[in-house]
């Protein structure tokens, strides 16, 4: 299978506890995104990598979250001291860059987060 | 702030065409219009992408006037399994805005 993929797929955490993610793209992508859902609402984006640098994170993004992607492949997303609030699904995606501003991302299955 | 406005839900029969408008009235020149699907606990799936005219690829049609500053959704024929949340974005400066979406229920 050479899609998108995700580790875990659901985590339940105590307040409190840092929680990590890993997010594997499709091998030949050199983007890749990070997004959070919650019930009812689109995704949410989070970050942006383009081969290994980090160049876009949002305003929204709390000094709690961090991402990183130390070779141009997977990607991790740390939450640290993780707030009821934190609960969500947490997307991946990446896609191929090409010429112009076209950009299709493939989406992994999300990693489902409950912190109680 | 959502770059794109779409109706929050509509309902449809099975056998029936399913139009989806999506106004996008600041989009900016570079930018690419793309929809993407979405089924519940689902990553969102990527249907269709243009610029301008028509565009129409096995699962849908993307009709896009001069202006850019709209376009439409067309799902042929639609089944219960095309229920799901629909969500149109520009690619480019709003790449990552996707709104609400627009949830579709197909009845039997």
């Amino acid at each position: 299978d050479t899609g998108v993929s995700q580790d875990p797929r659901h985590k339940i955490t105590k307040r409190g506890q840092n929680v990590t993610f890993r997010c594997d793209p499709i091998s030949e992508h050199n983007r890749l995104y990070w997004y959070r859902q919650t019930l009812g609402q689109g995704p949410e984006f989070l970050t942006y990598f383009q081969n290994e640098a980090q160049l876009e994170k949002s305003r929204l993004l709390s000094d709690r979250f961090s991402a990183e992607r130390p070779k141009g492949s997977f990607s991790t997303l740390e939450i640290q001291r993780t707030e009821q609030g934190d609960s969500a699904m947490y997307l991946c995606a990446s896609s191929r860059a090409v010429g112009g501003e076209s950009d299709e991302q493939y989406f992994g299955p999300g990693t489902r987060l409950t912190v109680t | 702030l959502a770059k794109t406005t779409q109706p929050i839900s509509m309902d449809s029969y099975e056998g029936q065409e399913v139009n989806i408008t999506c106004s996008h009235n600041n989009i900016a020149t570079n930018d690419y219009i793309t929809w993407y699907q979405q089924f519940p606990s689902q990553g969102p799936r990527f249907i269709i992408q243009g610029y301008k005219t028509k565009v129409t690829n096995e699962v849908a049609s993307l009709f896009i006037p001069a202006d850019r500053k709209s376009s439409t959704l067309s799902l042929p024929r639609v089944s219960l399994s095309d229920t799901a949340v629909y969500y149109c974005l520009g690619t480019g400066t709003y790449k990552y805005i996707f709104g609400t979406g627009t949830r579709l229920k197909v009845l039997a």
